[in-house]
């Protein structure tokens, strides 16, 4: 079936620093893969942070980067410098274009030092 | 903007027992979904509902029903708890034919005793 799997947490990292949560996906069942990053703050619920639907693109959101690597079935969720607000949970996901079911990974939960 | 209300919040079992749980959305969304998160797990979908009186199985049905009466609710039924069971079901809804752009309830948290 088809699956994702992203770095295990927590990651503690201190601000300013630079960050990347691997994500890497098997779609053995899905000819046109789309994928997805989704954030879930403190008290909030889960929100999409970014979303890629082409191989080859890279999408962006908040300072977030993350590049659909058909090749290397993989979609890295990058930030070149974080800071403490974006302490939070991030799950990778991956869908079915034009459908409607999401696979998610198992999230990674980002915490930030101040 | 919008909101998904679940309820409860908190919701507290025993084993065998039958518990429901509640999703409103005010999106106006034709799409609802049910997922479980287990610790260490990612989301599993239990139920997803396309329209009003829709209901399609995801990877985990067994042992729950879903209800789509209306299309600003969806509730889900865990037909018999198991003893230890303990997740966070999370209620969310979209659009339509997926943009991956799904919004989620703050989640409703399982114990059976």
């Amino acid at each position: 079936g088809d699956s994702v799997t992203q770095t295990e947490g927590p990651v503690t990292v201190s601000e300013s620093e630079s960050l990347i949560i691997n994500c890497t996906y098997s779609a053995t069942s899905i000819a046109y893969p789309n994928l997805f990053w989704y954030v879930r703050y403190p008290g909030e619920g889960l929100q999409l942070l970014l979303k890629v639907i082409t191989a080859g693109q890279k999408g962006s959101s908040r300072g977030f980067e993350a590049t659909y690597n058909k090749e290397t079935t993989s979609f890295h969720l990058q930030k070149a410098s974080v800071q403490e607000s974006d302490s939070a949970v991030y799950y990778c996901a991956l869908g079915e274009n034009m459908g409607y079911k999401l696979t998610f990974g198992t999230g990674t939960s980002l915490l930030v030092d101040p | 903007g919008g909101i998904i209300t679940q309820t409860p919040k908190f919701l507290i079992g025993q084993e065998g027992q039958k518990l429901t749980l509640k999703c409103q959305q005010n999106f106006n969304h034709d799409t609802m979904y049910w997922y479980r998160q287990d610790s260490g797990k990612g989301l599993r979908l239990i139920y997803y509902s396309i329209t009003e009186n829709d209901l399609q199985k995801g990877d985990l049905s067994e042992g729950y029903d879903a209800s789509r009466e209306k299309k600003s609710s969806f509730s889900l039924t865990v037909t018999s708890a198991q003893k230890n069971e303990m997740a966070v079901f999370l209620c969310a809804s979209s659009g339509g034919k997926h943009t991956g752009q799904l919004y989620f309830g703050e989640g409703s948290k399982l114990t059976v005793l």
